[in-house]
């Protein structure tokens, strides 16, 4: 059971290039979610996922594109990298019922 | 929309001592409300958290948070820190639990 998988750790990117970042889990969960983490601002919604097939946008959605055609996958595209998406950005999946998300260990994006 | 502040953003306390963390959200109904812990170079580890009930609930590593209607607050405490609980805090609030918003988040330095 390895919980929430992100790949890669750590990516640099030029402006202007496109890359995906993975997140699969393997708990049958049915909700996942991205999320940005910046200095001082906490973690801000990119996109969230309520099952297979369904996603919606978050509170920071511009500039990045999600889908789910799996339970397990949940990955994150950025369509034309920029310096303000230079973070730490993190997957998290929760079951349906009341229970938290757990969260995978992150990936730091750092675009020049 | 809904809002979370963190209104300390560094806490310095010693080991041994008791710890409170401030929450204060708004929101006009009672949301789902969380507290996460997160370990330098770490993802987001779920302490504890509160969907409806007993206003007093208790989570992992000794840590518990209260309910507080009235003033629209999810206060952490611990009576006694160890220097393991050095980390960044983050609360969390959301209409659903799966759409969360988090705090901009108090990082916790423990003296000896």
């Amino acid at each position: 059971n390895a919980g929430v998988t992100q790949t890669p750790k750590f990516q640099v990117l030029k402006t202007g290039q496109s890359m995906t970042l993975q997140c699969a889990q393997d708990m049958n969960h049915e909700y996942m979610s991205w999320y940005r983490q910046d200095p001082g601002m906490g973690l801000r919604l990119i996109h969230y996922s309520v099952g297979a097939g369904i996603t919606d946008q978050g509170e920071v959605p511009n500039g990045y594109n999600v889908s789910r055609s799996t339970t397990e996958d949940f990955p994150l595209r950025l369509l034309s990298a920029a310096p303000s998406q230079t973070s730490v950005y993190f997957c998290a999946s929760k079951p349906t019922g009341n229970y938290g998300y757990t969260f995978g260990s992150g990936t730091r994006l750092t675009v020049v | 929309a809904q809002s979370v502040t963190q209104p300390d953003i560094h806490i310095t306390v010693s080991e041994g001592a008791s710890l409170e963390l401030r929450c204060n959200y708004s929101y006009g109904a009672t949301p789902y409300l969380f507290w996460y812990v997160q370990s330098p170079g770490q993802g987001l580890q779920l302490l504890l958290k509160y969907f409806s009930g007993d206003t007093l609930v208790q989570g992992i590593k000794g840590f518990e948070a209260e309910f507080k209607r009235s003033q629209s607050s999810f206060n952490l405490r611990k009576p006694s820190v160890h220097w393991s609980d050095a980390a960044e805090y983050f609360c969390a609030v959301g209409v659903y639990d799966y759409k969360l918003s988090f705090g901009a988040g108090t990082t916790v330095t423990v003296r000896a």
